[in-house]
Parts: C-alpha cells; sequence; structure tokens
C-alpha cells in the first residue's frame, strides 16, 4: 500500500518558538494533502488542506498566520507551528491523496505529538 | 449539512463474538466511503473504500458493506489484536474539493 511517512513522530518545544512537521509521500505522488489535529479520544478535525504549487485552504476557525502550511513538491508538505504555546499541544496527522490511481483514498502518516511546554 | 455518525461510541467483545460498527452518512453525492484503523498514537490505516450502494470488501475478519445512506463494519471472530478505534469518512462529490468528512470512530476492545 501507500507510504506516509511524517517527522518527527514527537517533538518538545518551548513556548514562543517554532516547529515544522513534514509530511512525505514515498511511493505516490501527492497533489492534495490534509492536515489534521486529533485530541484525545475524539475524531480528527480537519485543518487545512494544501494543493501543490498553490496556497493552503484553511479550515473555519483555524489561524492560517500561526499554522504555514507549504506543498512545494508532489512528494512533500510541511506544517509550521508559530509561535507555539501550550493550547497548541496536540496530536498532528497529516494525509496524502495518490494524483493517479483507482481509488480516491486518503493515506495517513504516523502522527506527530507536539507538546509546548 | 454533510454529516457522519457512527455507532456505538465504544464496544467491548469476547474474543470470537462477532459484531457490527454502524457508520450512518448524509452527503448530496457520495464520492467514496472509506474505513480506517486507528490505533493509539498512531495515524489512522487505510482498510476499506466503497463507491456505490451494494458493494462489498472483505480483509480477514472485516467485511464492509454500503447502502445508500450508512455502511456497516462486520467483524467476525475478532481476536485481541482487532482493538483499535474504527473511523469511518465519506467523500462528497464536489467540483475542485477532495475534503473528507470523519465520523467520531467506534472504539473496539476484544478481550480475550
Amino acid at each position: 500500500g501507500a507510504v506516509v511517512s511524517q517527522h518527527p513522530s514527537w517533538v518538545i518545544c518551548k513556548s514562543g518558538t517554532s516547529v515544522k512537521i513534514e509530511c512525505r509521500s514515498l511511493d505516490f505522488q501527492a497533489t492534495t494533502m490534509f492536515w489534521y489535529r486529533q485530541f484525545p479520544k475524539q475524531s480528527l478535525m480537519l485543518m487545512a488542506t494544501s494543493n501543490e504549487g498553490s496556497k493552503a485552504t484553511y479550515e473555519q476557525g483555524v489561524e492560517k498566520d500561526k499554522f504555514l502550511i507549504n506543498h512545494a513538491s508532489l512528494t512533500l508538505s510541511t506544517l509550521t507551528v508559530t509561535s507555539a504555546h501550550p493550547e497548541d499541544s496536540s496530536f498532528y496527522i497529516c494525509s496524502a491523496r495518490a494524483t493517479q490511481g483507482a481509488g480516491t483514498e486518503a493515506f495517513f502518516g504516523q502522527g506527530t505529538r507536539l507538546t509546548v511546554v | 449539512e454533510d454529516q457522519v455518525t457512527q455507532s456505538p461510541e465504544a464496544l467491548r467483545l469476547q474474543e470470537g463474538e462477532s459484531s457490527s460498527l454502524n457508520c450512518s452518512y448524509t452527503v448530496s453525492g457520495l464520492r467514496g466511503l472509506f474505513w480506517y484503523r486507528q490505533d493509539p498514537g498512531k495515524g489512522p490505516e487505510f482498510l476499506f473504500t466503497l463507491y456505490s450502494a451494494g458493494e462489498e470488501k472483505e480483509k480477514e475478519r472485516l467485511k464492509a458493506t454500503l447502502t445508500k445512506k450508512e455502511s456497516f463494519l462486520h467483524i467476525t471472530a475478532p481476536k485481541p489484536e482487532d482493538s483499535a478505534t474504527y473511523l469511518c469518512a465519506v467523500q462528497e462529490i464536489s467540483p475542485g474539493t477532495y475534503k473528507y468528512i470523519f465520523g467520531t470512530g467506534t472504539r473496539l476492545k476484544v478481550l480475550a
């Protein structure tokens, strides 16, 4: 199956600093990638949709200046949490949808546990 | 408004006790319905895609079915390793967008 690699798996940062999370599709090209946030025992909350070479589309209530998304190539998207605060601590997950192929399913990375202290 | 509702929220089964998880959805046009499995602290793992009413997919002890309003994930003779949260998602036919709408999941615990 298609593989999506997300890095790092976990990160601890100080309040006020920025953190970058990478999401790579390893064996397929992904025109569209999605970034989610997940709170304990809750479902996935879509933060933004990114398309290669264009600006990300953010969901209502998500601060685009705080959560910077870049999708510079067909295999890489990054999420940068700027000026992180403890309330940004969460589990962040990316997914990628293949440009070509029979299905329209998206494949997920392993997730990144962000803790802001 | 597009919606996905999963039931039950949580389910405890004895090993070997078969059961079904439900995913009800409301979309104007269905592009696809997806089932994922998520283990604690991990990203969701893709299981199945269903496209049209009447379609069925199977994988080991899991079988997914689809009607015009809901999907079922049938688990036959489950084992403890099937314990996980099962997520359902739908994708609406909408030009230029491929958003997935997720349900809140069913937390399955299979006891040995």
